[in-house]
């Protein structure tokens, strides 16, 4: 099984801030990875796949990076709608897995 | 507009059994995978089965195999999860999810809560 960690576990940042989350594969997944954000109460929002592909919808603040075993997702001016909690999740080999997870909050 | 609409969450006891479904509008159903992910009160994703578009084959998480089953009617387009033997540790927000692309997935239902207690 593929173990994702990602990092850190808590962002505390002010809107308008930068934000790097990173994710790191326990083996190659080329770039098998994508990125998700999930607000509470709610269903996780597909934010990147492929590791660097926005999805359909998504704002150009959200950009992805990183190909075999470490990953990024950056959000490059962080507005009020985007403190959330984001994971990575492989789609290389089965089971699927997701990593832990990284809660944005205001700082 | 792609739905995903999931029914059949409920409290049952330890041992017992629940089906869950899902029913797809807004795509061809029948041409893509579907997925079941879970997320237990206050943690995280953990997928838990996926049955290929035509429902040939299944994948299963270690926590669940033997004891639940994924199936799907494309004639009606949804998915089902036959869950049976659950434990508490089931307990959770039952996902399921469009499959797309190398592994990923684009469109998710509003989920349903299964609570195993007695």
């Amino acid at each position: 099984e593929i173990v994702l960690t990602q990092s850190p576990v808590t962002l505390s940042l002010s809107p308008g801030e930068r934000a790097t989350l990173s994710c790191r594969a326990s083996q190659s997944i080329s770039s098998y990875l994508a990125w998700y954000q999930q607000k509470p109460g709610q269903a996780p929002r597909l934010l990147i796949y492929d590791a660097s592909n926005r999805a359909t919808g998504i704002p150009a603040r959200f950009s992805g990076s990183g190909s075999g075993t470490d990953f990024t997702l950056t959000i490059s001016s962080l507005e009020p709608g985007d403190f959330a909690v984001y994971y990575c999740q492989q789609g290389r080999n089965w089971p699927r897995t997701f990593g832990p997870g990284t809660k944005v909050d205001i700082k | 507009e792609v739905q995903l609409l999931e029914s059949g969450g409920d409290l049952v006891q330890p041992g017992g059994s629940l089906r869950l479904s899902c029913a797809a509008s807004g795509f061809t159903f029948s041409s893509y995978g579907m997925s079941w992910v879970r997320q237990a009160p206050g943690k995280g994703l953990e997928w838990v089965s996926h049955v290929t578009f035509s429902g040939s084959n299944t994948y299963y998480a270690d926590s669940v195999k033997g004891r639940f089953t994924i199936s799907r009617d494309n004639s009606k387009n949804t998915l089902f999860l036959q869950m049976n033997s659950l434990r508490a540790e089931d307990t959770a927000v039952y996902y399921c999810a469009k499959g797309s692309g190398n592994g990923w997935y684009d469109y998710w239902g509003q989920g349903t809560l299964i609570t195993v207690s007695s």
